[in-house]
């Protein structure tokens, strides 16, 4: 069966300091793999979807980028962070190619950033 | 422009009552999914229930049934009998793209509490 791993689970962390969440999935090849925002008590935000690796999509400019290094890793960095980028992160993936078939997600990272 | 809508923020319930959630969605798509997720104070999201665009009846999974209005673009969620631990966000969910179906939109989510 597939899991996804998902890294810290919380996390504090000074403005200005650089940023790495870590996700990574087991039991499934080629994913699509995402990467969500959640302000508190808000919806999700879209940030980054990958098809495969190496390919990244942004759907918000800001001071986050994501990287795909392997075919079931997907990472999240910033460079420096920002008081607004508290808030909760998941991860999910998705089997590609078909409307019917539904997002994973994993448990998710609190991040404060102070 | 709002993919997804969903216009109660908060809900009350009496435990053993049914419920309704609200989602109205956009899309110009033919081909397209929706989806129901609960998230607990936990955080994790657990998938509910999947509702196809070109499905003629309307899905149901034990307690949640989807009520799909495809000519209103709405696809409300339906909880019988709540309990107690139904108590959480729900949030609806589209999938569409040209091709390969990529994207997945979230509405903004409803906060459900079942009272004893």
């Amino acid at each position: 069966s597939q899991t996804i791993h998902q890294w810290p689970a919380t996390l504090v962390q000074p403005v200005g300091s650089p940023l790495s969440l870590e996700c990574t999935v087991e039991g499934t090849s080629n994913p699509n793999l995402y990467w969500y925002r959640q302000a508190a008590g808000r919806g999700l935000q879209l940030l980054f979807y990958s098809v495969g690796i190496g390919q990244i999509s942004s759907e918000v400019p800001q001071n986050l980028s994501a990287s795909r290094p392997q075919d079931r890793q997907f990472i999240l960095s910033s460079k420096k962070l920002l008081l607004s980028d508290s808030g909760f992160y998941l991860c999910a993936w998705s089997v590609p190619d078909g409307p019917g078939l539904p997002l994973h997600f994993g448990n998710g990272t609190r991040l404060t950033v102070t | 422009a709002q993919k997804i809508t969903q216009t109660q923020p908060g809900m009350f319930v009496q435990e053993k009552e049914a419920v309704t959630l609200d989602c109205t969605y956009d899309t110009s798509d033919q081909s397209y999914g929706l989806f129901w997720y609960k998230q607990p104070s936990s955080g994790e999201m657990i998938f509910l229930i999947y509702q196809g665009s070109y499905d003629e009846q309307n899905a149901t999974e034990g307690r949640y049934s989807l009520n799909f209005q495809k000519a209103r673009k709405s696809a409300n969620l339906v909880i019988s009998a709540s309990q107690l631990g139904d108590s959480a966000m729900y949030f609806c969910a589209m999938r569409q793209g040209a091709y390969n179906f990529n994207k997945f939109y979230f509405g903004s989510g409803t906060k459900l509490n079942v009272k004893p």
